[in-house]
C-alpha cells in the first residue's frame, strides 16, 4: 500500500523568510504524481504545486518550489518570501496514474509577522 | 480552472434524521467523484469512490448503508447520511476527477452538525 508521511505536524516561519515542509512517500509504482495542497481556514483545498515522477526537473510556481528526490522518495515544499496568507494546513499527496489521491497527515504552517 | 460546488455548506440536523449533500462539477464531466471526511486538524480520509451509473466503492470501515452515495449523472454525486448521530458530525469534502487529465478538483466542503 502506498503511504505518505509528513513528519512535521507544525511549522512556523517569519514573514518574508523561507520555510521547507517535508514529505516522504512509499510506492512500488513507476508512474505517479505528487502534489502539495494548501487548506486555509476556509477549508477549501487549493492545489499549490504538482510534480510528475517522470520529470527530473523540480516544479516551481512563483514562490513555491519542490525538491523531488525520486530515489529517496522525498518531496519537500519550499516557500520563499513567506506571506501572512501562506498560513494554512499543507498536505502532501501522492497519486498513481489514473487512481485516487493519498494524503499525508498535514503540516500546520504559521507565519509570524 | 475546473470548479466543483457542494451544497449545503453547513447543515445542522437532529439525531435520527437523514441529510443529503450534493457535489456538482460545474464546467466539466466527472465519471468519478470521491467523498472524504475530515476531522479538525486531521487529514482527509477517503470514504468512498462514486462512479457514474454504478455502485459506489466504499473504503474499509465505512458503512455503506449509513452513507448512501448516488452518482446519477456525469456532473452530480450525492452523499446521504442516514439516521445521523452526533458522532457523524464532521466536515465532508467531495472531489471530482476530470476525465482526460485525472486531476482531482475539490468542493468547498460541508460542515455537518448532528444535535
Amino acid at each position: 500500500a502506498q503511504t505518505v508521511t509528513q513528519s512535521q505536524p507544525e511549522m512556523s516561519v517569519q514573514e518574508a523568510e523561507t520555510v521547507t515542509l517535508s514529505c516522504t512517500y512509499d510506492t512500488s509504482e513507476s508512474d505517479y504524481y505528487l502534489f502539495w495542497y494548501k487548506q486555509p481556514p476556509s477549508r477549501q483545498m487549493i492545489l499549490v504545486i504538482r510534480q510528475e515522477a517522470y520529470k527530473q526537473q523540480n516544479a516551481t510556481e512563483n514562490r513555491f518550489s519542490v525538491n523531488f528526490q525520486k530515489a529517496a522518495k522525498s518531496f519537500s515544499l519550499k516557500i520563499s518570501d513567506s506571506q501572512l496568507g501562506d498560513a494554512a494546513m499543507y498536505f502532501c499527496a501522492y497519486r498513481p496514474s489514473a487512481r485516487q489521491l493519498t494524503f499525508g497527515s498535514g503540516t500546520q504552517l504559521t507565519v509570524l509577522p | 480552472g475546473a470548479v466543483v460546488s457542494q451544497h449545503p455548506s453547513r447543515v445542522i440536523c437532529k439525531s435520527g434524521t437523514s441529510v443529503k449533500i450534493e457535489c456538482r462539477s460545474l464546467d466539466f464531466q466527472a465519471t468519478t467523484m470521491f467523498w472524504y471526511r475530515q476531522f479538525p486538524k486531521q487529514s482527509l480520509m477517503l470514504m468512498a469512490t462514486s462512479n457514474e451509473g454504478s455502485k459506489a466503492t466504499y473504503e474499509q470501515g465505512v458503512e455503506k448503508d449509513k452513507f448512501l452515495i448516488n452518482h446519477a449523472s456525469l456532473t452530480l454525486s450525492t452523499l446521504t447520511v442516514t439516521s445521523a448521530h452526533p458522532e457523524d458530525s464532521s466536515f465532508y469534502i467531495c472531489s471530482a476527477r476530470a476525465e482526460t487529465s485525472y486531476e482531482q478538483y475539490f468542493g468547498p466542503g460541508t460542515r455537518l452538525t448532528v444535535t
